[in-house]
């Protein structure tokens, strides 16, 4: 079965760090790009970051860009996200998701169920 | 940054009706790079849309996708209780990728 499991989601103060992983399984890992995306409290949907397959090419949302760092272990079929200087608008359940091809160019086809990051003191 | 407006915002019908939902982008979509997702509340979203009108596995034929440059529609032919829930497009031909505000679809 193909599947995607984050874990890593918490609470954390203003400023703080959270490193989120996903779990890749049932699909070749290293042959996909990969996303995050979340969804704050009530909202719509909010592309995050972006990496490609080999880890060559690699995106960041403004909102994000400078704080937080995607990486990716073929190796582990595991996506990671570092999250740095964290602030309230970062509260979010987020999102790894799979590109649904092998082009530069893709869709998101596989998503996980999701991981909570809530950013208070 | 191509700003997707979904309308209508919310869209009331009844099982076995046909649900049409809108998608305008501000400039044109590169290659109609263009996806369409369902969400039920509490879940992640699913794929059903690609290229603007490319089914994604699984996905029943009762849903279709149509347009191209700045006008999409997402068709439902005839409702399903299970249809009710949010619709999102998204654009992912150009930088950054950006969702709509998205559409609920909501029982009549």
């Amino acid at each position: 079965e193909v599947q995607l499991v984050e874990s890593g989601g918490g609470l954390v103060k203003p400023g703080g760090s959270l490193r989120l992983s996903c779990a890749a399984s049932g699909f070749a890992f290293s042959s996909r790009s990969m996303k995050w995306v979340r969804q704050a409290p009530g909202k719509g949907l909010e592309w995050v970051s972006s990496i490609s397959s080999t880890s060559g090419k690699i995106y960041y949302a403004d909102s994000v860009k400078g704080r937080f760092t995607i990486s990716r272990d073929n190796a582990k079929n595991s996506l990671y996200l570092q999250m740095n200087s964290l602030r309230a608008e970062d509260t979010a359940v987020y999102y790894c998701a799979r590109g649904n091809g092998v082009r530069g160019v893709n869709a998101f086809d596989i998503w996980g169920q999701g991981t909570m990051v809530t950013v208070s003191s | 940054e191509i700003v997707l407006t979904q309308s209508p915002a919310t869209l009331s019908l009844s099982p076995g009706e046909r649900a049409t939902l809108s998608c305008g982008a501000s400039q044109s979509v590169s290659s109609n790079y263009l996806a369409w997702y369902q969400q039920i509340p509490g879940l992640a979203p699913r794929l059903l849309i690609y290229d603007a009108s490319s089914r994604a596995t699984g996905i029943p034929d009762r849903f279709s996708g149509s347009g191209s440059g700045t006008d999409f529609t997402l068709t439902i032919s005839r409702l399903e209780p299970e249809d009710f829930a949010v619709y999102y497009c998204q654009q992912y031909g150009g930088s950054p990728i950006t969702f709509g505000q998205g559409t609920r679809l909501e029982i009549k």
